[in-house]
């Protein structure tokens, strides 16, 4: 069964600590997001990667930087935690698109308080 | 810009009953629609799919209807049961784009 692991299912952090979200796919997809979702807003999107080392900025990217270093894992990191950034974290992947199926496979997510 | 949303917030079938989620959309060059399914604490996991040269797709108790006409999509849950209790959320990507765009979702409650 393919999937999207995020490492944490739950996460409290102090505000200004640097905070690190992981996230694997075992599908060889090309293609990893990173979306917030909060009540009355759904999801937005962080950022993304198409590739090993390659990021795109998404709607709301202030406060997070990412990383991928590595074809199945993308990494989200909140610089300086702060309580706005409580939130569910959503990973998604979806392959690059040869077979004209972009749909997402979702991690489970990572509920993330800042206190 | 183009976004995709819902006509209903809340939705509450009584169980057993059909249930029909609806989301218009915007853009009108996209060509392929999800529907997932959010369960409390869990992340999206998708139900079912079509793509905009079809009209009506069925999968096992649930159907996706397609009208490009109206920009309109729905999606149809037979003999709902509590396990449904959920939210739905429509998806849509743009004509030869691999990112989706979300609606915000329907929460439905089944009634036991």
């Amino acid at each position: 069964d393919v999937k999207v692991t995020q490492s944490s299912r739950y996460l409290v952090k102090r505000t200004g600590e640097k905070v690190f979200l992981e996230c694997v796919q075992d599908m060889d997809h090309e293609n990893m997001f990173w979306y917030r979702q909060d009540p009355g807003l759904g999801l937005r999107l962080i950022y993304f990667s198409y590739d090993v080392k390659m990021k795109e900025k998404g709607d709301i990217p202030e406060g997070y930087s990412v990383s991928r270093e590595k074809k199945e894992r993308f990494s989200l990191i909140l610089e300086s935690a702060s309580t706005n950034q409580t939130s569910m974290y959503l990973c998604a992947s979806n392959p690059l698109g040869q077979e004209k199926n972009y749909g997402y496979t979702f991690g489970s997510g990572t509920r993330l308080t800042v206190v | 810009g183009e976004s995709v949303g819902l006509h209903l917030p809340t939705l509450s079938v009584q169980e057993g009953d059909n249930s029909i989620i609806n989301c218009a959309y915007s853009n009108s060059a996209s060509d392929y629609f999800i529907w997932y399914k959010q369960e409390s604490g869990k992340g999206p996991q998708f139900i079912i799919d079509i793509r905009s040269n079809m009209d009506k797709r069925q999968g096992q108790r649930v159907t996706v209807l397609l009208n490009k006409t109206v920009k309109h999509l729905s999606l149809q849950i037979a003999a709902t049961q509590p396990g449904d209790s959920a939210v739905y959320f429509c998806a849509e990507n743009g004509a030869g784009s691999y990112q989706l765009t979300f609606g915000k979702g329907t929460k439905l409650s089944v009634i036991p």
